[in-house]
């Protein structure tokens, strides 16, 4: 059974840091691994999408990567700021079409 | 890239009555659909997996009865909470993946419910 952590559960980081939020997984065999933005009260947001032949995927100031062999995916955040708060989720998914495994997720705080 | 769009937002019941939420892909052919519910500052949980065509797959705990899912086709599928109890208020959302898993997993805005 697929488990993922996320770590750390909550960080709280001033404006204008550059930072790092960690996933890892333990079944290696995923078809792909998607990070997910959560504003309180509101749904999902996808923000980056790595097939599982990918070794990363770049939107703006987010960078995602994959180590699969590893079990690791790392999502790096450039340049933080205040509207960069929200939860973050890590999700994977190990057969094609049939549901995704979520991390518990990183709260983020960016202070002005 | 894929939009699934939820109605409604928000909505507010008495207490015995029921309540349909829709979750629709705008721009893509859904064959499988999922609801989650979230309760306050935790995880989702899924509930239940929506196939087109064929009877919901519920996860363990979740009532069919209370929770109905109807998939009648490939860019909505509906789930209604009959009988609405206090403690059916929560956070409901719907997710639906693209065929070819081009954009993965798209999820709706969500419906807050509130039975009172």
């Amino acid at each position: 059974k697929q488990e993922v952590t996320q770590i750390p559960a909550a960080l709280s980081v001033p404006e204008g840091e550059n930072l790092v939020l960690n996933c890892s997984f333990t079944d290696s065999a995923i078809y792909n691994l998607q990070w997910f933005r959560q504003d309180p009260g509101k749904g999902l947001t996808s923000l980056l999408l790595i097939q599982s032949s990918q070794r990363e995927q770049t939107s703006g100031r987010l960078n995602a990567s994959l180590d699969k062999s590893s079990g690791r995916s790392t999502l790096y955040i450039a340049a933080s700021q205040p509207g960069d708060s929200a939860t973050y989720l890590c999700a994977v998914d190990n057969n094609a079409g049939n549901m995704l495994t979520f991390g518990g997720g990183t709260r983020l705080m960016v202070k002005p | 890239g894929a939009v699934v769009s939820q109605h409604p937002s928000r909505v507010i019941c008495k207490s015995g009555t029921s309540v349909k939420i829709e979750c629709r892909s705008l721009d893509f052919q859904a064959t499988t659909m999922f609801w989650y519910r979230q309760f306050p500052k935790q995880s989702l949980m899924l509930m239940a997996t929506s196939n087109e065509g064929s009877k919901a797959t519920y996860e363990q705990g979740v009532e069919k009865d209370k929770f109905l899912i109807n998939h009648a086709s490939l860019t909505l599928s509906t789930l209604t909470v009959t009988s609405a109890h206090p403690e059916d208020s929560s956070f409901y959302i719907c997710s639906a993946r693209d065929a070819q898993g081009f954009y993965g997993y798209t999820f709706g805005s969500g419906t807050r419910l509130t039975v009172v």
